[in-house]
């Protein structure tokens, strides 16, 4: 079976910087996504990992170490707004659906 | 906005009910998606539309239905549900079936008493 791992909950201060891993152990590789979901909305779409490194994408960074089955989402100078769910999600090969972990739901406090 | 809309947004039905979720995109993709999504589990594909014909069946119970008529178009077809198919059931579309980017609705967040 496919496995991805994320942290269920996790809480941050307003300004300061947070780090949400997903571990992943799954039959195929093709790429990693991060997805955001606010309560009540759709996921959106943050990243995409392929390669080995990090991608910076303003306050948002995400990271990808293939030989290790680990990346991480890296947020920046926290706000309010970002209280969210964080999907992290696998592409097993080329014509393949995501495979999606359970989500971490971030919240971020004064 | 995502570009993909969803009705109803919330919905509560009986057990032994007939109801219908819709899904259409405005993206000109040709791949669509059913997910389901309950608490504290990750998201569950249950139906993938590649230019309207049905490529996968994530061995969801016959009592869920889907229906594709046009790249555009999603319905989900809902009879004799049970309590535990309560949930969020999100569509999604992408350019491709192996396109990496998928766009979502808001989703139908779904009661059956």
């Amino acid at each position: 079976g496919q496995n991805i791992d994320q942290p269920t909950e996790m809480t941050a201060t307003e300004g300061a910087i947070v780090q949400i891993n997903c571990t992943y152990q799954t039959s195929g590789f093709n790429g990693l996504f991060w997805y955001q979901q606010h309560a009540g909305e759709a996921p959106t779409f943050l990243s995409y990992n392929v390669l080995d490194g990090l991608e910076e994408k303003g306050r948002f960074s995400s990271f990808l170490s293939r030989s290790k089955g680990y990346s991480y989402l890296l947020l920046k100078e926290l706000q309010m707004k970002d209280s969210a769910s964080y999907l992290c999600a696998v592409r097993l090969s080329g014509n393949t659906p995501l495979v999606f972990g359970k989500g971490t739901r971030l919240s971020v406090i004064a | 906005e995502t570009g993909v809309t969803q009705t109803p947004r919330h919905l509560v039905m009986g057990m032994t009910n007939k109801k219908s979720l819709k899904c259409e995109q405005h993206l000109g993709h040709n791949a669509m998606y059913w997910y389901k999504q309950s608490a504290k589990k990750p998201l569950e594909l249950m139906f993938v539309y590649n230019f309207k014909e049905q490529t996968e069946n994530n061995s969801v119970p016959s009592r869920f239905s889907p229906e594709c008529p046009n790249s555009s178009h999603l319905f989900l077809h809902l009879h004799t549900l049970q309590p535990e198919d309560s949930a969020l059931y999100l569509c999604a579309s992408s350019r491709t079936v192996d396109n990496e980017k998928l766009f979502f609705g808001s989703g139908t967040q779904l009661s059956v008493l």
